[in-house]
């Protein structure tokens, strides 16, 4: 899997846009970049993924640049329950019989009032 | 439709004793993969099951092993316990194997 590089901490206040970035310059042409987050001490929770277009979903919005070298996560209003470690995560391509996650160190993201 | 949901949520053991932890996966999912969080290593991938089968195993001794029912639900065991066995036991989900893995609460194990 190609590996990523996020910054290890950010910080936003309640009520701005929170955007992670992500680095993930050897990534190969059909794999997917995928993003969780862990809020401490529980199950990391799946926030969203893409090959090459930008995505949305109710949870935020996923910019993939057109290189596919890197990425970024945006939450439009953040809030204190978005304060969390945030993982973004290349996994191996569909076809490749490899389906496990590879986690990092992620992005402590800490929302303030 | 319920999450997975994992079993017990907290455990303590001592060492030499061994643990089963259980997770029960979504709904109609049939693809389980179990992995650990430790402070010093993050989160590790252990194995993942599909159709009773072992597909993957991360980098972790014997001692570790695990198994998938007809239903889709999957236990895992490690025997021996070691005090660096001590973690967060993370299992996930996921309709087939390359689709989007949904983890659980997980099974916090403390060994002594």
């Amino acid at each position: 899997d190609a590996k990523t590089t996020q910054p290890t901490s950010m910080d936003c206040a309640e009520g701005r846009a929170a955007n992670l970035p992500c680095n993930h310059s050897t990534i190969s042409g059909n794999e997917y970049v995928y993003w969780y987050r862990q809020i401490h001490s529980q199950g990391p929770q799946y926030i969203i993924h893409g090959l090459k277009n930008n995505e949305t979903n109710e949870m935020a919005s996923l910019i993939i640049t057109e290189d596919r070298k890197s990425s970024t996560l945006i939450l439009p209003h953040a809030t204190l329950r978005d304060t969390a470690v945030y993982y973004c995560i290349v996994r191996a391509a569909p076809n490749s019989g490899y389906s496990t996650l590879t986690f990092g160190k992620g992005t402590m993201l800490l929302v303030s009032p | 439709k319920a999450g997975v949901t994992q079993t017990p949520r907290y455990l303590i053991k001592t060492r030499g004793q061994q643990v089963t932890l259980s997770c029960s996966p979504i709904s109609g999912h049939r693809s389980v993969s179990w992995y650990q969080q430790t402070p010093g290593q993050g989160l590790q991938f252990l194995f993942e099951y599909f159709s009773e089968t072992q597909r993957n195993k991360g980098n972790f001794p014997g001692r570790f092993s695990g198994r998938q029912f007809s239903n889709s639900r999957s236990e895992m065991n490690v025997s021996t316990l070691e005090l660096g066995d001590s973690a967060l036991y993370l299992c996930a989900s996921s309709f087939d194997r390359q689709e989007t893995q949904y983890f659980g609460p997980g099974t916090r194990l403390l060994v002594l």
